[in-house]
């Protein structure tokens, strides 16, 4: 398995609370991605990084910010979290862009 | 919205049969991958095809991709009930160069 880390892997929180979602990895790839699903759904992109410090909006970006201050390190936060950020939370890596992503095992967040 | 927009959305068969599942997408592409997911579990990544190939294997699977009518289909030969799982396509739009789009998935239930 690549070396990719989230953490926490289940986490309950309140209505209004910030919450930070931890993307570790230790494969020194450039590409980092945080990505939500929904039941019966797919993947939907939050955030990407192409380097450190270097972030980018995904199609569902709203209520969500991203920091990435070292290579191995992609942090998700919910500003103020609202009960539509119940999702299952997943990091993916890649080398370039352009070649597989490897998953991490998923957040699972619930908001009440 | 959606770029790849797989189909069906569930499939059921019997081990030992074949299982074709389709993707279909709206934008010009640098490549289409297949993505496997076992329940509760992260992304797997099983293929990737460019856009200037038309066919790609790998052990019992097959993928082909059709540009000019903006599809792609997997293929599983000899299933087995290890198989059971949901697949995923995500495309990667000349546009939107580094950002996967993944469909809403195919559900394949393989039976013993």
């Amino acid at each position: 398995d690549a070396g990719i880390t989230q953490s926490p892997r289940h986490k309950v929180t309140e209505t209004g609370t910030p919450v930070t979602l931890r993307c570790h990895q230790t494969e020194n790839h450039r590409y980092m991605y945080w990505y939500r699903q929904d039941p019966g759904h797919g993947l939907r992109l939050i955030h990407y990084s192409y380097g450190v410090k270097d972030t980018d909006k995904g199609e569902v970006s709203d209520g969500y910010s991203v920091s990435r201050s070292k290579t191995e390190d992609f942090l998700l936060t919910l500003e103020s979290a609202t009960s539509s950020q119940t999702s299952v939370y997943f990091c993916a890596i890649s080398e370039s862009g352009y070649t597989e992503a490897f998953f991490g095992q998923g957040t699972r967040l619930t908001v009440v | 919205s959606q770029q790849g927009e797989e189909d069906p959305q569930a499939l059921s068969i019997q081990e030992g049969e074949n299982a074709t599942m389709n993707c279909s997408y709206k934008t010009s592409i640098n490549n289409l991958q297949w993505y496997r997911q076992n329940s509760g579990r992260g992304l797997v990544h099983l293929i990737l095809i460019r856009s200037n190939e038309r066919e790609k294997h790998s052990g019992r699977l097959r993928v082909t991709l059709d540009t000019s009518k903006k599809s792609s289909s997997l293929l599983i030969t000899a299933s087995r009930a290890a198989d059971t799982a949901s697949y995923f396509c995500a495309t990667d739009a000349l546009s939107n160069a580094g950002k996967s789009t993944f469909g809403d998935g195919t559900t394949l239930t393989v039976k013993p």
